[in-house]
Order: structure tokens, then sequence, then C-alpha cells
């Protein structure tokens, strides 16, 4: 089985401008989940979404946001960037959602704001 | 206070040691604990995943936790160059609908 897909690897945006980061899960996983990572702060949670709703949320302010699709893909935007959302973002799918199973991660999407 | 404490390192060992990572905890909901290997420019690995308290193993790697200190650990034997990572815990609960709260990670160095 092909594993979690991230794209692009890397990003280089200015400061105010917007992104829009992309996950394909494993294959049969419909619950995605998003977090944020940084040398500071380690892994943050963001989000998770689950037949294209989303089930679970961090404590990120509302320019982060994200959506699911129904063959379970999943995008990640943020708007209006500063310098501080430089981290690697890291997007993770698992088979369901409402029970434990453990995530499996993409190898992320390295974003530079200047 | 975080929730999951984890000492960054960087922790340095020669090969064949025996490396011992651990992670505090402060929420005594959490059921579900994970270990993922994390090396430069990847994503987290999962590496070992277990519920309750008690130990796991597999293969080089043993897990264990324990509930009552809110203490759980990753043991590696006969550490190989090759584990040079950072490794950090996680551990969840069915209260909060699951999410997987990471430790800091440890940088490991394991040196030939």
């Amino acid at each position: 089985k092909a594993g979690v897909t991230q794209t692009p690897r890397y990003l280089i945006k200015t400061r105010g401008q917007q992104v829009t980061l992309s996950c394909s899960p494993i294959s049969g996983h419909r619950s995605v989940s998003w977090y944020q990572q940084t040398p500071g702060q380690g892994l943050q949670f963001l989000f998770e979404y689950f037949s294209e709703t989303q089930r679970n949320k961090g404590n990120f302010p509302g320019r982060f946001s994200g959506r699911q699709f129904s063959n379970s893909r999943s995008e990640m935007n943020v708007s209006t960037l500063e310098l501080g959302d430089s981290a690697l973002y890291l997007c993770a799918s698992r088979e369901r959602t409402g029970e434990n199973s453990p995530l499996h991660f993409g190898n992320g999407t390295r974003l530079t704001v200047t | 206070q975080k929730e999951v404490e984890q000492d960054p390192g960087p922790l340095s060992v020669p090969e064949g040691a025996i490396v011992s990572l651990n992670c505090t905890y402060s929420n005594s909901a959490f059921q579900y604990f994970m270990w993922y290997r994390q090396y430069s420019r990847k994503g987290p690995e999962l590496l070992m995943y277990t519920y309750s308290s008690g130990n796991k193993e597999d293969g080089r790697f043993t897990a264990q936790v324990d509930k009552s200190s809110k203490y759980i650990s990753l043991f590696i034997r006969d550490s190989q160059p090759s584990d040079s990572a950072t490794y950090l815990c996680a551990m969840s609960a069915s209260t909060g609908g699951f999410k997987t709260i990471f430790g800091a990670g440890t940088r490991l160095f394991v040196k030939a």
C-alpha cells in the first residue's frame, strides 16, 4: 500500500500571502489529521477530518483551515501568513475516528515564510 | 505544564548500548501509548503501539507503560548507528476524541 502523500514538499511564501497544502491518505483510511511541527513547540495538533467533517480541532487561529473531499483527500489552508507559520506541516491518516487507531504520517510540507 | 513531557536530549551512546527513552504525562485518562521514530527530513514512523499498562516487545524494541506513575519508556537493545533519529512518545484517550498528543521528542545519536 502506498503511504501518506503530501504535496508540495517545500514551499516559500511571503508574509501576508496564503498557502494550500495537500494530503492523500493511505488507501482505505478515512480520517486525516494535520499537525504543525516546529523546533520550539514540537508536534501541535491542528485538526482532524473524517467523512468530510471536522471532528476535532486544536488551538490555532482561524487563519488555519482545512477540508476533506469525498475521496478522503484533504487540504489545509493558511491565510495571511506570518513569519511564525514557518514550520513542517504533517498530515497523518488512520482507518477510523471515534476509536483509537494509530496515526500514519506523510513526510510533510516544509513551509518557509519570509 | 505540558500534558506530555519528554527530555529533548540530545542523547549520545556508543554502538551496542542499551538506550532508555522516557516520557511522563499528567492526564490520567490517557489509555493508548505510542512511540514514533523520525529521521531528518522525514515524517514520524510508528514504532510501537500499546494499550494501558504493561510491556510490549518487538525485536530490539521494548515499550513499557506504568500508568500508576504516569511514565512510559522505550528501550532499544544493541543500538545501531541506523537508530540515530528523533524518538517521539505519543498518547491518546477516548475523552477528547482520541486526539493524539506528542512529546517534544528525544534526539538520539548512536556512534559507531
